[in-house]
């Protein structure tokens, strides 16, 4: 089946770039997602990507996507104590229900 | 507009005892989830429905009941609580099940529900 991977855990100093690495193994996917969970908070959907571009930026957020590889990245810049939260990959295909990563566990260090 | 809300927020129960997760929405979706979240293991899919009258098995049904009661709720049933149902319970909702785009598919989580099976 679908499986979606993510390394567990990262540590940035404040000010720095973030980069929260993602693999997939569907090909068929059509949407990949990163969702933020805030400590005892549900998910909330931070951005997305369509499958057949490779960079979206959104304001501090820049994903970029390497289909042929299967990989996903999300950098944060200027990463802040406030974006300290777990980030979740998800993809997405037609006919599908979401597939999720384990998360990764952002820690921002002042 | 609360969005997504699940009660009760905590709970613990003893092995065997039964509960029920509730969960109501009130953005008019018609597809709502319920999910676990486990350690290192990210969201899996227990059970989902794709509008009011219809539910279908996710990825780990086993163990689990629910309940569309109208458009707005959908509860999970613990009917015998084992050891390995503690884990963060969420419900979520959306409006399409499938073949939106983008943003579309956006699911809107709840706060979630705090198990634990003694």
């Amino acid at each position: 089946g679908e499986d979606v991977e993510q390394s567990l855990f990262l540590s940035v100093r404040e000010g720095d770039s973030s980069v929260i690495n993602c693999t997939y193994t569907d090909s068929s996917s059509t949407y990949l997602y990163w969702y933020k969970q805030e400590p005892g908070a549900g998910l909330q959907l931070l951005t997305y990507i369509f499958s057949n571009m490779d960079m979206k930026q959104d304001q501090r957020l820049t994903v970029l996507l390497n289909k042929k590889d299967k990989h996903l990245s999300l950098r944060i810049a200027d990463t802040q104590t406030g974006d300290s939260a777990i980030y979740f990959c998800a993809e997405y295909g037609y006919g599908q229900n979401f597939v999720f990563g384990p998360g990764t566990r952002l820690s921002v260090l002042p | 507009n609360a969005g997504v809300t699940q009660t009760p927020k905590f709970q613990v129960l003893k092995t065997g005892q039964s509960m029920t997760l509730q969960c109501a929405q009130d953005m008019n979706h018609n597809s709502m989830y319920w999910y676990r979240q486990d350690p290192g293991m990210g969201l899996r899919l227990i059970y989902y429905s794709a509008s009011e009258g219809t539910t279908d098995k996710g990825e780990v049904p086993n163990g689990y009941n629910v309940s569309r009661l109208n458009k707005r709720e959908f509860s999970l049933r613990l009917e015998s609580a084992a050891p390995s149902q503690t884990s963060v319970y969420f419900c979520a909702s959306s409006e399409p099940l499938w073949g939106g785009a983008g943003r579309d598919n956006e699911q809107f989580f709840g706060p979630g529900t705090r198990l634990t099976v003694l």
